[in-house]
């Protein structure tokens, strides 16, 4: 998983409360992205980030925060979850190659989210 | 609209059968486009990726892009049971973000 750790892996949590996803890289990479995946609508980017507090919107970034203070961490945070939140998500990275930065793009394991 | 569409399958093919996957998208703009490979409960990987029009080949893949027919392809030759996973197709425009396809699921059987 190029050096690409998520925690947790899997979490229940209740509809209006908090919920911060963790995305961990050990190899320096400058691009950082957060994803939803869900049937029918496949891979949508939720929040990227081009460097330390350096972010920016994707597609579907309403009900959803990050934050990077350090390269290798990149934090999604739900403010009040709600049950359309519930999701997989990913985390990826891409090289500092800047010829591969946008064609590369390294996914974590996954972190499986039901909100009730 | 989505811009880019998959069918979402499942393909089941027997073993060793050439697989054909397919995309179409509808943005003119796009210039790169990638295929990934999801196994059940795994990220992404990257398979292969192109730059405009024209065949790419690794090992027993291949990437076709029709850029006049916006038509994206990947074949696989002597397709193996480890190939059965979802395959994504994506695209992007100059430095814009990527788009994902939907998935196909693909099923070898032995």
């Amino acid at each position: 998983d190029a050096g690409i750790t998520q925690s947790p892996r899997h979490k229940v949590t209740e509809t209006g409360t908090p919920v911060t996803l963790r995305c961990h890289q050990t190899e320096n990479h400058r691009y950082m992205y957060w994803y939803r995946q869900d049937p029918g609508h496949g891979l949508r980017l939720i929040h990227y980030s081009y460097g330390v507090k350096d972010t920016d919107k994707g597609e579907v970034s309403d009900g959803y925060s990050v934050s990077r203070s350090k390269t290798e961490d990149f934090l999604l945070t739900l403010e009040s979850a709600t049950s359309s939140q519930t999701s997989v998500y990913f985390c990826a990275i891409s090289p500092r190659d800047r010829k591969k930065a946008y064609n590369e793009q390294f996914f974590g394991p996954g972190t499986r989210l039901t909100v009730l | 609209q989505k811009e880019v569409e998959q069918d979402p399958g499942p393909l089941s093919v027997p073993e060793g059968a050439i697989v054909s996957l397919n995309c179409t998208y509808s943005n003119s703009a796009f210039q790169y486009f990638m295929w990934y490979r999801q196994y059940s409960r795994k990220g992404p990987e990257l398979l292969m990726y192109t730059y405009s029009s024209g065949n790419k080949e690794d090992g027993r893949f291949t990437a076709q892009v029709d850029k006049s027919s916006k038509y994206i392809s990947l074949f696989i030759r002597d397709s193996q049971p480890s190939d059965s996973a979802t395959y994504l197709c994506a695209a992007r425009t100059g430095y814009q973000k990527v788009t994902f396809g939907t998935g196909t699921k693909l099923q070898v059987i032995p």
